[in-house]
């Protein structure tokens, strides 16, 4: 399996803020790389596919960047709704398909 | 607009059979490169993929899980059925089912999320 990791697993911040959060994978996947944003009780909302593409609807303070192993998310102006769970997903294996743990955006 | 929506029981006892079913609208899955995938999170948890089905019908499952869980489709009814055998505590979670378009669109991210199902695991 493809391991992934975040760091750090949470953090607090303020509005305006610049935050950047890290994926790291196992091994490398070239830029096989997903972001997802996730609010309480919400499903997960896809923000970045393939490293650095910013989903369609996606504000343009989104920003990912990275290949082979590690991988950054960088959100360039914190806003009130940016706070939430941030996943990053691996689509390089299916076998099986594997997400990070997590990295939990607070309020400062 | 690509909508998905899970259904099935919130409770079920240890040992029984989960069946929940995904109903989509918006896209074919006879499609090229589409898929319709599940995906689950226990409560305070990570993600955790469990399957995938394709267009072409063929069907992906996380290794940890294929002895136990099983992805169909009805195509009548656009539809896609999770079964997962042998169900356990540990299994509780809130199931999603997702929309994952041609690799070309999004590198195999999932654009698309039903709102999910919490399943909960309890005698």
């Amino acid at each position: 399996d493809i391991q992934m990791t975040q760091s750090p697993s949470s953090l607090s911040a303020s509005v305006g803020d610049r935050v950047t959060i890290t994926c790291r994978a196992s091994q490398s996947i070239t830029n096989y790389l997903n972001w997802y944003q996730q609010k309480p009780g919400q499903a997960p909302k896809l923000l970045i596919y393939a490293a650095s593409n910013l989903q369609s609807g996606v504000p343009s303070r989104f920003s990912g960047s990275g290949s082979g192993t590690e991988f950054t998310l960088t959100i360039s102006s914190l806003q009130p709704e940016d706070f939430a769970v941030y996943h990053c997903q691996q689509s390089y294996s299916n076998s099986p398909l594997t997400f990070g743990p997590g990295t939990k955006v607070g309020i400062e | 607009q690509i909508t998905l929506k899970e259904s099935g029981p919130a409770l079920v006892k240890p040992t029984q059979t989960l069946a929940l079913t995904c109903t989509f609208s918006g896209f074919s899955l006879s499609s090229r490169g589409v898929g319709v995938g599940w995906i689950r999170q226990p409560p305070g948890k990570a993600l955790e993929w469990l399957g995938l089905f394709h267009w072409d019908d063929d069907t992906r499952y996380s290794p940890s899980l294929k002895r136990r869980i099983t992805i169909t489709k009805d195509t009548s009814k656009n539809q896609v059925v999770l079964t997962m055998t042998n169900m356990d505590p540990v299994d509780t979670a809130t199931y999603f089912c997702v929309h994952r378009p041609e690799m070309a669109t999004t590198r195999g991210g999932f654009d698309v999320w039903g709102p999910g199902i919490m399943v909960t695991v309890s005698s």
